[in-house]
């Protein structure tokens, strides 16, 4: 059974605190990508990644960045958290073609910034 | 130009009815529409993809229906169960780039 998993489900963090967000797939997808999930706008992409050691900025990049060292870890790191970063945040992984294929989610981690 | 419009934002159903939910875009270059569901407390799943070279495509209760000319297509959900309840994503996407997902639709079947 394909798996994505997430280091978290549940995170709670002071304003100004470094986080880390950890994402381990084990179906050998060399895509993998980072969104977040508010209510009424969807899933939107902060970062996503091709290739080990290779990361694209998605659609609201500003206060996150990424690390992929290994083929199977995606990690997403808030460098000084926000009020405004409080959310639902899903970490998935496709193949090779990352339209046509099928991405595979993780379960989420809700983070509260206080 | 890079969006997917999606409504209803949400919508409820009795049970046995049929569930329809709408999504328009604007990029003619998108040729892969997905949809994903999305039960609570877990990340979203893949429920029923169409590519544009056909106009509908069924998969048991579900089906898509795709008007190419209308840059619109939609999700028909026949029969609908309490176990459908969920929140939808449509989407679309063009060979490698990246997925582009619709806001959602949060269904609701009454029993």
């Amino acid at each position: 059974d394909v798996k994505v998993t997430q280091s978290s489900r549940y995170l709670v963090k002071r304003t100004g605190e470094k986080v880390f967000l950890e994402c381990v797939q084990d179906m050998d997808h060399e895509n993998m990508f980072w969104y977040r999930q508010d209510p009424g706008l969807g899933l939107r992409l902060i970062y996503f990644s091709y290739d080990v050691k290779m990361k694209e900025k998605g659609d609201i990049p500003e206060g996150y960045s990424v690390s992929r060292e290994k083929k199977e870890r995606f990690s997403l790191i808030l460098e000084s958290a926000s009020t405004n970063q409080t959310s639902m945040y899903l970490c998935a992984s496709s193949g090779t073609s990352g339209g046509y294929n099928e991405q595979f989610f993780g379960p989420g981690t809700r983070l509260t910034v206080l | 130009q890079q969006q997917v419009k999606q409504s209803p934002q949400s919508l409820i159903v009795q049970k046995g009815g049929i569930s329809i939910i709408n999504c328009a875009y604007e990029n003619t270059a998108f040729d892969y529409f997905p949809w994903y569901q999305q039960f609570p407390g877990k990340g979203p799943a893949l429920l029923i993809a169409i590519r544009p070279d056909v106009s509908e495509k069924k998969e048991g209760r579900f089906t898509i229906s795709f008007n190419k000319s209308a840059k619109q297509f939609s999700l028909h959900i026949m029969d609908s169960q309490p176990g459908d309840s969920a929140t939808y994503f449509c989407a679309a996407s063009h060979r490698d780039d990246k997925i582009i997902f619709g806001k959602g639709t949060r269904l609701h079947i009454l029993p």
